[in-house]
Order: C-alpha cells, then sequence, then structure tokens
C-alpha cells in the first residue's frame, strides 16, 4: 500500500464548478498536511496547509481533514481554467528514524471552458 | 524575498559523466530538501539536512548520488557516473522548522543523460 494516495485523473470539471481533490494517507500518526499545485514544467507552488481534523477555507480553496478515516480533501470553488494543474497531496510520515514529507503521485484537474 | 535558487536550469550529458546539481535555500531556513521527479515515480525524496547536516538519506538511489551542505546558503547534488536512468527534475526545497512548516521549492533542474 502506498503511503499516500491520489487518483490520478484526468478530473475534468466545468468552469464555475467545484472541483473535489481527494487523498488517503497510510501513517495515523501524521501531523501535517499540504496540498501543492503544480503547473506542467514548473515547480510544486503551496496552496494550503491543514494540522487539525475539519475544514480550512482560503478564498475559493477548502482544506478538509479527517485523522480518524486518514482522507485529506481539498475543493476549489468557481473553477478557473486557470486551475488546470496537478495538484500534489502531501503528509509527513516516520520512518522510524526520521520524519519525512510524502508526496501523492498528484490528481490532474482540468477546467473546461 | 529571493526564493529558492537553482542551478543550472537544464543539463544535458553523457553517460558516464559527473553532474553537479546546486542549490541556495531561502535565508533563515534551516531545513533543505532534496528531490527528484520523474512521470513512473512521482516526486520522491532523496536526502535533507537539518542546520547543514543530513538527516535522512534513505531516498538516495545509490552510492553514485551523494548530497553536501558545506553551509547554511548552499548545498549540491552529485551524480557520479551519471546514467540515463538519472534523468528526472531534481528540486531543492527549504523550510522553517522542518516538516511542520511547508516546502518552498527552487524552479528545478531538469537533467537529461544521454
Amino acid at each position: 500500500q502506498k503511503e499516500v494516495e491520489q487518483n490520478s485523473g484526468p478530473l475534468s470539471v466545468p468552469e464555475g464548478a467545484i472541483a473535489s481533490l481527494n487523498c488517503t494517507y497510510s501513517d495515523r500518526g501524521s501531523q501535517s498536511f499540504f496540498w501543492y499545485r503544480q503547473y506542467s514544467g514548473k515547480s510544486p507552488e503551496l496552496i494550503m496547509s491543514i494540522y487539525s481534523n475539519g475544514d480550512k477555507e482560503d478564498g475559493r480553496f477548502t482544506a478538509q481533514l479527517n485523522k480518524a478515516s486518514q482522507y485529506v480533501s481539498l475543493l476549489i470553488r468557481d473553477s478557473q481554467p486557470s486551475d488546470s494543474a496537478t495538484y500534489l497531496c502531501a503528509v509527513n510520515t516516520y520512518t522510524g528514524t526520521a520524519s519525512k514529507l510524502t508526496f501523492g503521485t498528484g490528481t490532474r484537474l482540468q477546467v473546461t471552458l | 524575498d529571493a526564493g529558492v535558487i537553482q542551478s543550472p536550469r537544464h543539463e544535458v550529458t553523457e553517460m558516464g559523466q559527473e553532474v553537479t546539481l546546486r542549490c541556495k535555500p531561502i535565508s533563515g531556513h534551516d531545513y533543505l530538501f532534496w528531490y527528484r521527479q520523474t512521470m513512473m515515480r512521482g516526486l520522491e525524496l532523496l536526502i535533507y539536512f537539518n542546520n547543514n547536516v543530513p538527516i535522512d538519506d534513505s531516498g538516495m538511489p545509490e552510492d553514485r548520488f551523494s548530497a553536501k551542505m558545506p553551509n547554511a546558503s548552499f548545498s549540491t547534488l552529485k551524480i557520479q557516473p551519471s546514467e540515463p536512468r538519472d534523468s528526472a527534475v531534481y528540486f531543492c526545497a527549504s523550510s522553517l522548522a522542518g516538516l511542520v512548516q511547508p516546502q518552498h521549492f527552487g524552479d528545478g533542474t531538469r537533467l537529461s543523460i544521454l
């Protein structure tokens, strides 16, 4: 089982709709969760961080965390074509000797006109 | 403020040659990370440093890879000898206070080994 799993997509949503991106993780001890956006040929860019159960909103973005079910999600409201990118979920995991940030393989989002 | 700076942006070299990638973290950040990204494997952590000391190098694929951080503002990732399967985008990232705080990525080095 992969440590951090995401559906690779592509997830296609029409402009103005809500895009819902999901991520599950295996390490119950994880405490820090991040969503990064990566445009093709560019570096990952931080969108949201979340550390406690519940919702965290920032503009059109809402991150949701449920530690009991071990999933974290990202909602994008009023999706725009400029939101078309790959979204990476990152979770801190423990290897027994050190901690590290583990990334999912990403979900490609396409916002259509 | 300047972000994470990586050089070179692109590197094309022949198999067997030594490759050195460079990174300057954000000033004040005490954690530095080296990642490799490929289509097949996604973004993989190779090694990370805290206060210039390597903490976890379990992601370094083999002895051909080495990384150093001689001071707080500079790190190198070296591949010697290079092989075609090392072709990937290599990212450097830095953060303040480790894995609790977000990591900020450089623009990456696109490496092609012929």
